[in-house]
């Protein structure tokens, strides 16, 4: 079945560090791929997708390409804010399966 | 424009006890999720509905029932409570099934 494997947290980084997560998964077919945050005490959001091989999502800084040969689907950002601090799940979506499948998420904490 | 609401933010159950949590969405959406969240382990896909008066089981739907008789919202039950359903519920709903999932902000519920 599918599944989606992300490092483990927390991660904790001074401002302005640079930033990765590391996603990869295992599914058939073609998926989409997706990375979710969660601020605290809130629900999911949409960060950035990718439907394609070699597509890059971005969106506030953050960045992910959609690597088949590597099946991975890591997250990068140039410099963290402390605003940045949150739960960060990689999930992908497969037409066969008609839903999407989540990772762990992965903790960012980021301090001054 | 609320989006998700989200129908009590907490509660405290004892075993046995049944109860409802409700979800609302105000953005005409089809797709409707129920995921409940628990630490190490994601979320995790409860049931789901593709549009009014459907409904479907997801990953983990053994204790639960669903509901979808207005298009706007999606109920969950619990018939009997069990210390096990502890966690967080988060509700979501979408346009279609590969397209951005819209969460609400999460039922915190813990069974004694």
């Amino acid at each position: 079945g599918n599944s989606v494997t992300q490092m483990e947290g927390p991660v904790t980084l001074s401002e302005e560090a640079f930033l990765t997560i590391n996603c990869t998964y295992t599914a058939t077919g073609y998926p989409s791929l997706f990375w979710y945050v969660q601020y605290p005490g809130e629900g999911l959001q949409l960060l950035l997708k990718a439907t394609k091989a070699d597509d890059k999502g971005s969106n506030k800084g953050f960045e992910a390409t959609y690597r088949k040969e590597t099946t991975s689907f890591h997250l990068e950002k140039g410099s963290v804010q402390v605003s940045d601090s949150a739960v960060y799940f990689c999930a992908l979506f497969s037409g066969t399966a008609s839903k999407l499948t989540f990772g762990t998420g992965t903790r960012l904490q980021v301090t001054l | 424009n609320a989006g998700v609401t989200q129908t009590p933010k907490f509660r405290v159950l004892k075993t046995g006890q049944s109860m409802t949590l409700l979800c609302a969405q105000d953005m005409n959406h089809e797709y409707m999720y129920w995921y409940r969240q628990d630490p190490g382990m994601g979320l995790r896909l409860i049931h789901y509905s593709v549009g009014e008066g459907t409904t479907a089981k997801g990953e983990v739907p053994d204790g639960y029932n669903v509901s979808r008789l207005k298009k706007q919202n999606f109920l969950l039950g619990l018939e009997s409570a069990a210390p096990s359903q502890t966690s967080v519920y988060f509700c979501a709903s979408s346009y279609g099934s590969e397209l951005e999932q819209y969460f609400g902000p999460g039922t915190r519920l813990t069974v004694t």
